[in-house]
């Protein structure tokens, strides 16, 4: 069974440049999270979805980040201007059910010169 | 607030020797409790899970977490470490109180070496 797969792996941009990820959850998963990991710092939570809506974007910074997950299967991530305080692991996850464990993709490393 | 700390930032530990990674959780109710591990350029791995019941849950390649809700602790164990156990590992707690809005805090991981 394929896991979660993101893509990019690796994108470098100009600031104030846009960028966007998109990530294919686990089929049968409704729960989707997008997550942004700095270096040596856990996950921290930017949206989560139960199937195409969300349900918790209190952390999504709305000024420039957006996110859609349309007929509640794949999902993008966008950013309109990024920023150099930007640049981070953009981790996608996926669960059955929100209150089970998520299955982690390997994360797209955002690079703003 | 909600938090959760794993207090070291690198545990050393040799290679057939008993390993511990310590958690604590400052979340109210009857949180769920993960543990992930995460291996370079790869993405975060699920370990094992504390829902309800045995205090004692076991999970993959070993591992083992002891949960003690009086301390409020999720300790992550395994008897006897290997080489390649030398990883990231994450703490995370779910809150399940509609109050706190079913959010997952993960720690800020701590660094396991195993030296042969």
């Amino acid at each position: 069974e394929a896991g979660v797969v993101q893509s990019p792996r690796y994108k470098i941009i100009e600031k104030k440049q846009p960028v966007a990820f998109w990530c294919n959850p686990i089929s049968g998963h409704n729960t989707l999270y997008w997550y942004l990991q700095n270096l040596g710092q856990g996950p921290e939570l930017l949206i989560r979805y139960e199937n195409e809506e969300a349900v918790d974007d209190s952390q999504l910074p709305k000024d420039r980040f957006s996110a859609e997950r349309l007929k509640g299967v794949d999902s993008t991530l966008k950013i309109q201007p990024a920023e150099l305080g930007d640049s981070a692991v953009y981790l996608c996850a996926s669960s059955l059910k929100s209150n089970t464990e998520a299955f982690f993709g390997q994360g797209t490393r955002l690079t703003v010169v | 607030a909600q938090s959760v700390a794993q207090p070291e930032d690198q545990v050393n530990v040799a290679e057939g020797n008993p390993l511990t990674v310590k958690c604590t959780y400052s979340v109210s109710g009857n949180p769920y409790l993960f543990w992930y591990v995460q291996y370079p350029n790869r993405g975060l791995q699920f370990l094992l899970k504390y829902i309800t019941g045995d205090n004692l849950v076991k999970g993959s390649y070993g591992f083992e977490a002891e949960f003690n809700k009086s301390q409020t602790s999720f300790h992550l164990k395994k008897p006897s470490a290997l080489v390649s156990d030398s990883a990231l590992y994450f703490c995370a707690v779910r809150d399940t109180r509609n109050t706190g809005g079913f959010k997952t805090i993960f720690g800020a991981g701590t660094r396991l070496f195993v030296k042969a």
